[in-house]
Parts: structure tokens; C-alpha cells; sequence
């Protein structure tokens, strides 16, 4: 089965400050990871994704995410936090059907 | 890009009656919709796979006797809640996977549905 952890509920950062939002995941096979965000009473905005290719890779709004094969993991990350990335944050795995993460809820602090 | 639409974004119904959401693709064809349910400071649990033209799949422990889905083409998808009640009140969201000459592993999500039953 398949399965998407973000260990992390909360994260907080300093505008101005690099972020990073973790997820690990478990499934067998390659993988399709995701990322979306969420805004306050909104659907889903996607963010990136990863299907092959270059490990490093580049989304919507500065955000990038790097995939390691090794660790299991997709962690998303941008160099300088807007206090406007605070949001809900959701990792995605798609194998057999396609899994959310619990999200981890991003504040950005002016 | 690829955009969903939801109608309505919010809906306040009494208790006993029946509540019809709308999902629609509006640039783009889609051959599979789905429909997931949010809780507050929730994640989003898919409640059920709907492809056109046929029956929708539903997640164990939904009951689709409740939660009624029909995808009568390949831009509208609708989920009709019926004999709410007060525990049915959730962030319903709906996304559509793009009908493409390659796979397209990405879903586009819909804005969502604020269902309040009182």
C-alpha cells in the first residue's frame, strides 16, 4: 500500500528565510510525487510534480523540490519565504490511486 | 491552464433534504473526476472515482447510497448528497484528470464546496 508522511504539522520561518516542507513516502514501483497548496475556504493549487528526470525540480512561485530516491523523499523547498506562502501544504503520491499527505500548514512571519 | 469549476461554492440546506454539486471542466476534457472530502485542518480523503459513462467507484466506508455520483459527460461531474444531515456538513472538492494523447498524471482541482447542513 501506499502512503505519504509529512512529519511536521506546523513549520514557522522568518520572511525573508529559507523553507523547507518534508515528506517521505512509501510505494512500490516509480513513483509520481506532487505538491500542492492550499489557501484558507480553497481548492487545491498545484504547485509541482515529479514524474522522471532531473531529481531538482521547479515549480509555480519559486518553490522547488528535490527527489531522493534513497530516503524516500520529495521535500519542498523555496530560498526566500513571502509572508503570501503561508498556507496549508499537501504532498501527493500517485501509484495505484493517488494519496495526500496530512499537509503541514506553513506560517511565514513578517 | 487547465481549470475546474464547482457550483455552488457554498450551500446552506436543512436536515432531510438533498444537496446536487457540480463539477465541470471548462478548458479541457476530462475522462475521470474525483471527489474528495475535507474535515477542518484536515487532509482530503477521496470519497469516490467517477469515470464517464460509467458507475463511480467509491472509497470503502462511503456510502453511495448517500453520496450519489453521476458523470454524464466528459466536462460535468455531479454529486448529489441526499437526506443530509448535520455530520455530512465538510469542504467537498472535486478534481478532473486530463484526457490527453499521452498519460497526464496531474489533477486540476476544483475551488470547492462548503456544505452546511442545519
Amino acid at each position: 500500500a501506499q502512503s505519504v508522511a509529512q512529519p511536521e504539522d506546523q513549520v514557522n520561518v522568518a520572511e525573508g528565510n529559507p523553507l523547507t516542507v518534508k515528506c517521505t513516502y512509501s510505494v512500490s514501483g516509480n513513483p509520481y510525487l506532487f505538491w500542492y497548496v492550499q489557501y484558507p475556504n480553497r481548492g487545491l493549487q498545484f504547485l509541482l510534480k515529479y514524474i522522471t528526470g532531473d531529481n531538482l525540480v521547479k515549480g509555480s512561485y519559486g518553490f522547488e523540490a528535490e527527489f531522493n530516491k534513497s530516503q524516500t523523499s520529495f521535500h519542498l523547498k523555496k530560498p526566500s519565504a513571502l509572508v503570501s506562502d503561508s498556507a496549508l501544504y499537501f504532498c501527493a503520491v500517485e501509484g495505484q490511486n493517488f494519496v495526500f499527505g496530512p499537509g503541514t500548514r506553513l506560517s511565514v512571519l513578517p | 491552464g487547465a481549470v475546474v469549476s464547482q457550483h455552488p461554492s457554498w450551500v446552506i440546506c436543512k436536515s432531510g433534504t438533498s444537496v446536487k454539486i457540480e463539477c465541470r471542466s471548462l478548458d479541457f476534457q476530462a475522462t475521470t473526476m474525483f471527489w474528495y472530502r475535507q474535515f477542518p485542518k484536515q487532509s482530503l480523503m477521496l470519497m469516490a472515482t467517477s469515470n464517464e459513462g460509467s458507475k463511480a467507484t467509491y472509497e470503502q466506508g462511503v456510502e453511495k447510497d448517500k453520496f450519489l455520483i453521476n458523470h454524464a459527460s466528459l466536462t460535468l461531474s455531479t454529486l448529489t448528497v441526499t437526506s443530509a444531515h448535520p455530520e455530512d456538513s465538510s469542504f467537498y472538492i472535486c478534481s478532473a484528470r486530463v484526457l490527453s494523447g499521452r498519460p497526464s498524471y496531474e489533477q486540476y482541482f476544483g475551488p470547492g464546496t462548503r456544505l452546511t447542513v442545519t
